[in-house]
């Protein structure tokens, strides 16, 4: 199956500072990649849509300017969050969709954040 | 309205029992893909299987089918011969829309415990 990776797998922060995330696909090619935040015991909750060499689409709540994703290459698609706070705190994970398996999404193994 | 829903909040099941975790959908695309995903303890996402709103036959990867009944769109997840790593969350997804911007959507989940 294809694989997707992402980068830090946990980041501890002060409130106020910005977190970087990575997500890469190793072995394939991905023109979107999704963001997604799971609190405890929930389940994923789509936070954007990102797309190679355009701008995200960010769903409904979602705080553009808080969840600055940057899609750069065909590879790579990052999560920025800007001047974080404890209520950022969560566990996130990006996937990749293979167009050859019918668009499966292929995750990342999430990114648990924790602003203190 | 849920899209999704899994009204199993959590299932028991003996070692080499079969187990069948409950799905149902509501959409009005035409075409559209249903997945099933297993999240263990470490949090990464693990795509499990795949149907076609299309697929005449229901899926089967391995140990795992989806039991596809369009007319009451339900697709549930069959899991043979559970075994003990069998132990974890399980989301039941779908994808609508067009290639270029789909949007996937997930259940509550399921929290599946095999017993020795």
């Amino acid at each position: 199956g294809a694989v997707v990776s992402q980068h830090p797998s946990r980041v501890i922060c002060k409130s106020g500072t910005s977190v970087k995330i990575e997500c890469r696909s190793l072995d394939f090619q991905a023109t979107t990649m999704f963001w997604y935040r799971q609190f405890p015991k929930k389940s994923l909750m789509l936070m954007a849509t990102s797309n190679e060499g355009s701008k995200a689409t960010y769903e409904q709540g979602v705080e553009k300017d808080k969840f600055l994703i940057n899609h750069a290459s065909l590879t790579l698609s990052t999560l920025t969050v800007t001047s974080a706070h404890p209520e950022d705190s969560s566990f996130y994970i990006c996937s990749a969709g293979h167009r050859g398996e019918a668009d499966t999404q292929y995750f990342g193994p999430g990114t648990r954040l924790t602003v203190l | 309205a849920q899209k999704i829903t899994q009204t199993q909040p959590g299932m028991f099941v003996q070692e080499k029992e079969a187990v069948t975790l409950d799905c149902t959908y509501d959409t009005s695309d035409p075409s559209y893909g249903l997945f099933w995903y297993k999240q263990p303890s470490s949090g990464e996402m693990i795509f499990l299987i795949y149907q076609g709103s299309y697929d005449q036959q229901n899926a089967t990867e391995g140990r795992y089918s989806l039991n596809f009944q369009k007319a009451r769109k339900s697709a549930n997840l069959v899991i043979s011969a559970s075994q003990l790593g069998d132990s974890a969350m399980y989301f039941c997804a779908m994808r609508e829309g067009q290639a270029g911007t789909y949007k996937y959507i997930f259940g509550t989940g399921t929290r599946l415990k095999v017993l020795a």
